[in-house]
């Protein structure tokens, strides 16, 4: 079946640093949603693309959905210690979605 | 403020018992599914819904089961708990034709099995 890759897996930031992270597949997706987990809580959705080149912000979140429909990225910018937490990226297939393996971000004052 | 309620936060069980975890989603979504979440592993789907007493098998169901009797509810079973079904459950719900609609989660169960 489908399956998602994030890379990197995990990273540790400094207070300020911009970020970046991305999802890859070898299938095309029609959407692509990226989430934020935080710790014992559930997944809550950032931001949503629904067309090839799309570059969508929400505050000092940005990501796009790339030309080829086979990739995603989401930048962080001028972070803070809220940011923490996993960050999954999911591609749907029908009425369905599947998730990558999640991106762990630590934010060091 | 819409939301997807997850019954228990944490449960701990015991080897052999029948677990029940209930999710209750208030917006009226057609269709809901559980996933179980394991470092490393990200989010798999064990089942799915899209209408009341549907349901189809994701991609790890053995060991469990669902029930969907009423629009709004969503129940997973363990029929016999097993040490390696220590999971993070999480639930969620989107609408009818909701490839453009993402899925709203629930905060999870986090279920320790002894």
């Amino acid at each position: 079946g489908q399956q998602l890759n994030q890379s990197p897996q995990s990273m540790f930031i400094q207070e300020g640093e911009d970020v970046s992270m991305n999802c890859t597949s070898s299938s095309i997706f029609n959407t692509w949603l990226w989430y934020k987990q935080d710790p014992g809580e559930g997944p809550v959705l950032l931001i949503a693309l629904y067309k090839a080149g799309e570059l969508t912000s929400n505050g000092r979140l940005t990501a796009q959905f790339g030309i080829t429909r086979k990739d995603s990225f989401l930048n962080i910018s001028a972070s803070i210690p809220s940011d923490v937490g996993i960050y999954f990226c999911a591609g749907n297939y029908g009425q369905n979605f599947v998730f990558g393996p999640g991106t762990r971000l630590s934010v060091l004052p | 403020d819409v939301k997807v309620t997850q019954s228990s936060r944490y449960l701990v069980k015991r080897t052999g018992e029948k677990v029940f975890l209930e999710c209750v989603q208030d917006m009226d979504h057609e269709n809901m599914f559980w996933y179980r979440q394991d470092p490393g592993l990200g989010l798999r789907l064990i089942y799915f819904s899209y209408d009341v007493k549907m349901k189809e098998k994701g991609d790890i169901p053995e060991g469990y089961s669902v029930s969907r009797e009423k629009k709004e509810r969503f129940s997973l079973i363990l029929e016999s708990a097993s040490t390696n079904q220590t999971s993070m459950y999480l639930c969620a719900s989107n609408p009818a034709g909701g490839g453009g609609y993402g899925y709203t989660f629930g905060s999870g169960t986090r279920l320790t099995v002894v």
